[in-house]
């Protein structure tokens, strides 16, 4: 398996603007994670999914973001619209339950808003 | 709140000498503990999870303890090497493929 792929590696925007970013986890896993990471927050859970049903978004920040899982093999991440402070290196990871292997995290997507 | 604490931001150590990493948690009862490694610019890699019925892991030169009382684990790395040098990351979970809650990490540098 090629892991967790994770599109696109940096994405630059304006304010305002509409960004997507998306996952692809491991086959048959069946956990889904939205992380984000900064320097001054650390990383974040903002939502997860077992098998593609939302189970806890009360890491979403506000209603600018969403995320959907339509199937076991893609998620995306919508922030619209967004602001500088949405700036930050977003990871997705995936997991199996029943598994003593932890996630698996891709290798991020590094937004800058400005 | 929850609240996990990795000791010291940074820790630096001679090569061939034992690392020695903290986590330490409050307001939580966590099932299981997890160390994770991330290098910059990459994503955190899976090292090794403990359960909390678990005293000790280990694999090749890592070892993790939990201790539930004192709510803390301890994560080495024996005879180091400058590849140790890394952010290494605990996380608490209540299974052992959902949710988890990360610490912000510790940045060991090995010198040579």
């Amino acid at each position: 398996d090629a892991g967790v792929i994770q599109s696109p590696r940096h994405e630059v925007t304006e304010m305002g603007q509409e960004v997507t970013l998306r996952c692809k986890p491991i086959s048959g896993h069946d956990y889904l994670f939205w992380y984000r990471q900064t320097m001054m927050r650390g990383l974040e859970l903002l939502i997860y999914f077992n098998n593609n049903v939302p189970i806890d978004d009360s890491g979403m920040p506000e209603d600018r973001f969403s995320a959907k899982m339509p199937n076991a093999s893609f998620s995306t991440l919508k922030i619209q619209p967004s602001e500088p402070r949405d700036s930050a290196v977003y990871f997705c990871a995936s997991s199996l339950s029943g598994g003593d292997y932890g996630y698996t995290f891709g290798s991020g997507t590094r937004l800058t808003v400005v | 709140s929850q609240k996990i604490e990795q000791n010291s931001e940074a820790l630096n150590i001679q090569e061939g000498k034992t690392a020695t990493l903290t986590c330490n948690y409050t307001n939580y009862s966590p099932a299981y503990l997890q160390w994770y490694r991330q290098d910059p610019g990459r994503g955190p890699v899976f090292l090794l999870l403990i359960r909390e019925n678990e005293k000790e892991k280990r694999k090749e030169r890592l070892k993790v303890t939990f201790d539930t009382t004192l709510k803390q684990s301890l994560f080495h790395i024996t005879a180091s090497q400058p590849a140790d040098s890394a952010t290494y990351l605990c996380a608490l979970s209540n299974t052992n493929a959902g949710k988890s809650t990360f610490g912000d990490g510790t940045t060991l540098t090995v010198k040579p």
